[in-house]
Parts: C-alpha cells; sequence; structure tokens
C-alpha cells in the first residue's frame, strides 16, 4: 500500500513535548518528511531524510523512525507550532505521497 | 529561493488551463521539480514532477492523461497544462523544488500557490 497514515488531531500543552506519528509500508524502505503548514500559507519543511532539519528550524523539531512508522517530536511545544503537520515519503512506483495530516493545538 | 506560481482562476467543468511557476535563487536546470496541490479544508496531494532536464516525468493517477507537466530551464519556468478540468481539481496549486539527498528526494521550497476553481 502506497497510504501514509496520520492521527487527525493531538493537542499538547505549552512547553510539554508531543509526538506525531506517520504509518505507512512505505516507511520500511524510505524515510519520511515532515511539513508544518499555518493557515493560510504554504508548507514549510521542518524535517527529511532520518532526521535533518533545515536551516531555520528550531532544534524542539527531531525524528524518528521504526519499521512502518515515522515520528516527528516537538520537544517544548510553542504557540507558534499550532499548525497542520503532514508527513511524506514515496512508495515503489516513484510516487510521493502525504498523509492526511495532524492538527496540533497549543494549550 | 524563490517560486511565484501563476495562471489561477475561475474554469468551467471541462475545461483548460495552464499554470505556471518562475523560479529565482537557484541553478533551476539541476533541480526536479513538482507540483502538489491542496482541496480546500483538505490535505496535501502530489499531482506530478519532473527531472531537470524533463526526460523522467510522473503523475498522480488522479490526473494521468489529463495534466502534462513541462520546463522550460531558459526562462527558469515550469508549467501545469490541465485538460479535462473536474470539480474534484478545485485546489491551490504549489509548485515545489526538490531536494535530493541520501538517495531520496524532498520537496524543500514551496511557492505560495495558486487558486483553481473548476465550477460551472
Amino acid at each position: 500500500s502506497s497510504e501514509l497514515t496520520q492521527d487527525p488531531a493531538v493537542s499538547v500543552a505549552l512547553g510539554q513535548t508531543v509526538r506525531i506519528t506517520c504509518q505507512g509500508d512505505s516507511l520500511r524502505n524510505y524515510y519520511a518528511s515532515w511539513f508544518q503548514q499555518r493557515p493560510g500559507q504554504a508548507p514549510l519543511l521542518v524535517i527529511y531524510g532520518k532526521n535533518n532539519r533545515p536551516s531555520g528550524i528550531p532544534d524542539r523539531f527531531s525524528a524518528s523512525s521504526s519499521g512502518n512508522t515515522a515520528s516527528l517530536t516537538i520537544t517544548g511545544a510553542q504557540a507558534e507550532d499550532e499548525a497542520n503537520f503532514y508527513c511524506n515519503s514515496r512508495d515503489s512506483s516513484g510516487n510521493r505521497v502525504f498523509g492526511g495530516g495532524t492538527k496540533v493545538t497549543v494549550l | 529561493v524563490q517560486l511565484v506560481e501563476s495562471g489561477g482562476g475561475l474554469v468551467k467543468p471541462g475545461g483548460s488551463l495552464r499554470l505556471s511557476c518562475t523560479a529565482s535563487g537557484f541553478t533551476f536546470s539541476n533541480y526536479n521539480m513538482n507540483w502538489v496541490r491542496q482541496a480546500p479544508g483538505k490535505g496535501l496531494e502530489w499531482v506530478s514532477s519532473i527531472s531537470g532536464g524533463s526526460s523522467y516525468i510522473k503523475y498522480a493517477d488522479s490526473v494521468k492523461g489529463r495534466f502534462t507537466i513541462s520546463r522550460d530551464n531558459a526562462k527558469n519556468s515550469l508549467h501545469l497544462q490541465m485538460n479535462s478540468l473536474r470539480v474534484e481539481d478545485t485546489a491551490v496549486y504549489y509548485c515545489a523544488k526538490d531536494l535530493y539527498f541520501g538517495a531520496q528526494y524532498y520537496f524543500d521550497y514551496w511557492g505560495q500557490g495558486t487558486l483553481i476553481t473548476v465550477s460551472s
């Protein structure tokens, strides 16, 4: 299957840690990347590869992977982290696949 | 890096539209480029990819046979010709640049998107 599955929504208290997961068979062979999208804005790459952050992305964002599950962790969530987060990878045919997105609410 | 989409608008079902993306700030011909769309209130959907020299082109099944991706490296521009448009093609269309890292591609820069509305 080329689908990626994410929980629709999670919440986290300000300053606490939250983990967002992404499940799919393709993740056994390919890394996920993660995007943050605030309302009305374009997606922003926050993690790619095993655990790489583009320039300017805070180090409170980190990634891990095990089996068919990739995870994005926000350690010490800030108010500005409230957004939709999408995972992305590829399938064996070379198609790029997105998860359905997780809405993160910072309380 | 800057990516600026244009060409969006309102079109009737069955109609056609051509999107463009003008790139700057990097050597355009060296990078694969992509179109990704997002229906109103929905998630992201990959649409199509094209390699730097246009030798590799791929489409999502949802647009195969109706959309055509192309690029003009001399003009630093990416295009998406959309034919036989359907109501379900209504979305914001983003142009996205690829980063090649560790034998895998990642969307590292995105434009601000252009809205296509397919409605009678």
